[in-house]
């Protein structure tokens, strides 16, 4: 059974530095793995997908990196602005599987 | 451009009465569908999903079930509700493994 975790679970960062996440997974057969942030109350947003090809994929100040052998994803985001403040989740999805597995979440606080 | 609605927003139902949430896709046609349930500290379940017209997956046995009436338009519903069955209910979809998921805004159902 794939398990995804997210270490920490919360942080916190003074505005303007750079953030970086991790995502862990125990079985490296996967499809692709995809980043999302949730705001309090809300849905998720898709913000990066990878494949299980890419090494790593980049949308502005987010830059997503895939280590599927060491079974590792890292979300960096650039110079953190409050606005980012939000908890990201990470899923996995396995190959030829529509059920996707999720992580618990980091929630990040940026402060002004 | 593809939205999703979802709703209500916000549900307060009492225990034993019956549920019908509604999810509908713009702006593609055949789309995957998904219903998850977030609880406080389980993180994202998938509960059901669909690939098409009158096919449901389900997940999890319990008291919920699915349908899928029209290519765009996907139903979470029970007869009798349980307290258990409170939650933050997400609807998404994508077009397949190698494309993003995308949730709606989600709903909040208590169970009095």
């Amino acid at each position: 059974k794939q398990e995804v975790t997210q270490i920490p679970a919360a942080l916190s960062v003074p505005e303007g530095e750079n953030l970086v996440l991790n995502c862990s997974f125990t079985d490296s057969a996967i499809y692709n793995l995809q980043w999302f942030r949730q705001d309090p109350g809300k849905g998720l947003t898709s913000l990066l997908l990878i494949q299980s090809s890419q090494r790593e994929q980049t949308s502005g100040r987010l830059n997503a990196s895939l280590d599927k052998s060491s079974g590792r994803s890292t979300l960096y985001i650039a110079a953190s602005q409050p606005g980012d403040s939000a908890t990201y989740l990470c899923a996995v999805r396995p190959s030829n599987d529509y059920k996707l597995s999720f992580g618990a979440g980091t929630t990040v606080t940026v402060r002004a | 451009s593809q939205t999703i609605h979802q709703w209500p927003a916000t549900l307060v139902q009492p225990v034993g009465s019956p549920l019908s949430l509604e999810c509908t896709v713009e702006g593609t046609s055949n789309p995957n569908l998904y219903w998850y349930r977030q609880a406080a500290g389980r993180g994202l379940q998938l509960l059901f999903y669909s690939v098409g017209i009158g096919q449901i997956s389900s997940e999890v046995p319990q008291n919920l079930s699915a349908s899928r009436p029209q290519d765009r338009q996907f139903i979470l519903s029970s007869k009798k509700l349980l307290l258990s069955d409170s939650g933050f209910y997400l609807c998404a979809w994508d077009r397949g493994y190698n494309s993003p998921l995308h949730f709606g805004n989600g709903t909040r159902l208590t169970v009095t």
